[in-house]
């Protein structure tokens, strides 16, 4: 059970916009920390999405967007394509100075 | 470009120890990054292990820190995962992996990952 809580899935039909949670505690994402968003399509290497809550590495399509308010964070894919399927992860720090991942959200383009 | 090679045995059994190395091309492992390692079971999510800078000093997952350790050599541009006490449990694909020396915690590089099954 992870200590950041993600839905299992998510659907959406291409063009319209999703939207993925990643729920936290005031020891994590409330206290302050960045939330970080990786994709991961199938049978590779998570890529580095979203930092810092809601910029974009250089490469990622401005589709995809991310906001944190209090002890929770989101990720928003707008226009969605049939290669945004993959499976999704936000990561955070904790205050016991750990690293943590959310369970993950397989998201499926219908 | 920074890449980060995996490699150790892919096999290990249970109660043995787990030992991995990461090579790093492209870059300096003495540089202001911490280096990771992340663990993902099969068809499950992602677990970070720990992370080591080069000057040694290391940071652990509290639920994995009596068996794990994180070393860094620095004369051959690489780190090391030892996990011992090991069980069907630890059966993973083991990434190493670059952390942003301008965001605390984001992983900008990673490894292919290599599958380490326990099982006798």
């Amino acid at each position: 059970q992870s200590v950041l809580t993600q839905p299992p899935s998510v659907s959406g039909a291409p063009g319209q916009r999703v939207t993925i949670s990643c729920t936290g505690s005031s020891s994590n994402i409330g206290a302050g920390y960045d939330v970080h968003w990786y994709q991961q399509l199938p049978g590779t290497a998570p890529k580095l999405l979203i930092y810092g809550n809601n910029n974009r590495p250089s490469g990622v399509p401005d589709r995809f967007s991310g906001s944190k308010s209090g002890t929770s964070a989101s990720l928003a894919i707008t226009g969605l394509q049939a290669e945004d399927e993959a499976d999704y992860y936000c990561q955070s720090y904790d205050s016991s100075l750990s690293v943590l991942f959310g369970g993950g959200t397989k998201l499926t383009v219908l | 470009q920074v890449q980060l090679q995996e490699s150790g045995p892919g096999l290990v059994k249970p109660s043995g120890t787990l030992s991995l190395t990461c090579a790093v091309s492209g870059g300096s492992i003495s540089s202001n990054n911490w280096w990771s390692w992340v663990r993902q079971p099969p068809g499950k999510g992602l677990e970070w292990i720990g992370e080591i800078y080069h000057s040694g000093s290391t940071n652990y997952n509290p639920s994995l820190k009596s068996r794990v350790t994180i070393s860094v050599d620095k004369s051959k541009n690489q780190f090391s995962l030892k996990l011992n006490s090991v069980t069907a449990a630890d059966t993973a694909v083991y990434y190493c992996a670059r952390v942003s020396v301008v965001v605390p915690a984001a992983i900008d590089y990673w490894g292919q990952g290599t599958l380490v099954t326990v099982s006798s």
